[in-house]
């Protein structure tokens, strides 16, 4: 069955720093891959998705992410964190088992 | 604003009671899907219906059901609840079966007492 492990429950950057949020997923490559934002008391946002037309995703307010096949990986990142981006980051896979997985998510904190 | 409708926001009630919360995708939306997130338990896939049909089912509780109206609407009835209940219940929404993303409502918050 698949799964996605983010590594971190809880991520601090300073200001202007590099953001990096770790995810894995595991079994075969799904055919979407996402990562997702939920700021305090909101749903979940998209932030950016991978469908295979390209490994290196752009998706809002300045975030990426990479996918590395051989490493099983989406991280994502952000070359300057922004104190808006304190928020809660999820990622997820949806595959033909017609479920999406999330994983347990990442909670970044951006300190001033 | 995704577009997908949930109520009530928020919901507090006591243990042994029943409750429904109700979605309304967005416009065109074929599929929805419900979660559970909780503290300790981050965000589980209950269950998605795609028109009217149930089309899988994750960690749902016996004590728990749902259904899709033909309006495409979908209520999701929590009976005999429990005080680990307590949880945001997220509704989400896709055009179609497994294509692209889920656009997600804002939840109902739960509070069993």
């Amino acid at each position: 069955a698949q799964s996605v492990t983010q590594l971190g429950s809880h991520v601090s950057v300073s200001e202007g720093a590099l953001v990096l949020l770790r995810c894995n997923y595991s079994s075969s490559v799904p055919p979407y891959l996402f990562w997702y934002v939920q700021y305090p008391n909101q749903g979940l946002q998209l932030l950016l998705k991978y469908t295979s037309a390209a490994t290196l995703v752009k998706g809002i307010n300045g975030f990426e992410a990479e996918f590395k096949k051989s490493e099983t990986s989406f991280h994502l990142t952000k070359p300057s964190a922004h104190m808006s981006d304190a928020a809660e980051y999820f990622c997820a896979v949806g595959g033909k088992t017609y479920k999406y997985i999330f994983g347990t998510g990442t909670r970044l904190k951006v300190l001033a | 604003d995704s577009g997908v409708t949930q109520t009530p926001k928020h919901l507090i009630t006591a243990t042994g009671q029943r409750v429904t919360l109700r979605c309304s995708p967005r416009s065109g939306d074929l599929s929805v899907y419900w979660y559970q997130q909780s503290l300790d338990q981050g965000l589980q896939f209950l269950i998605q219906y795609y028109n009217g049909e149930e089309r899988a089912k994750g960690n749902i509780l016996e004590r728990f059901s749902a259904q899709q109206f033909p309006d495409l609407h979908s209520e999701l009835n929590l009976s005999s609840l429990e005080l680990g209940d307590s949880a945001l219940y997220f509704c989400a929404s896709t055009p179609a079966a497994n294509t692209g993303e889920l656009f997600f409502g804002e939840g109902s918050r739960l509070t069993v007492l």
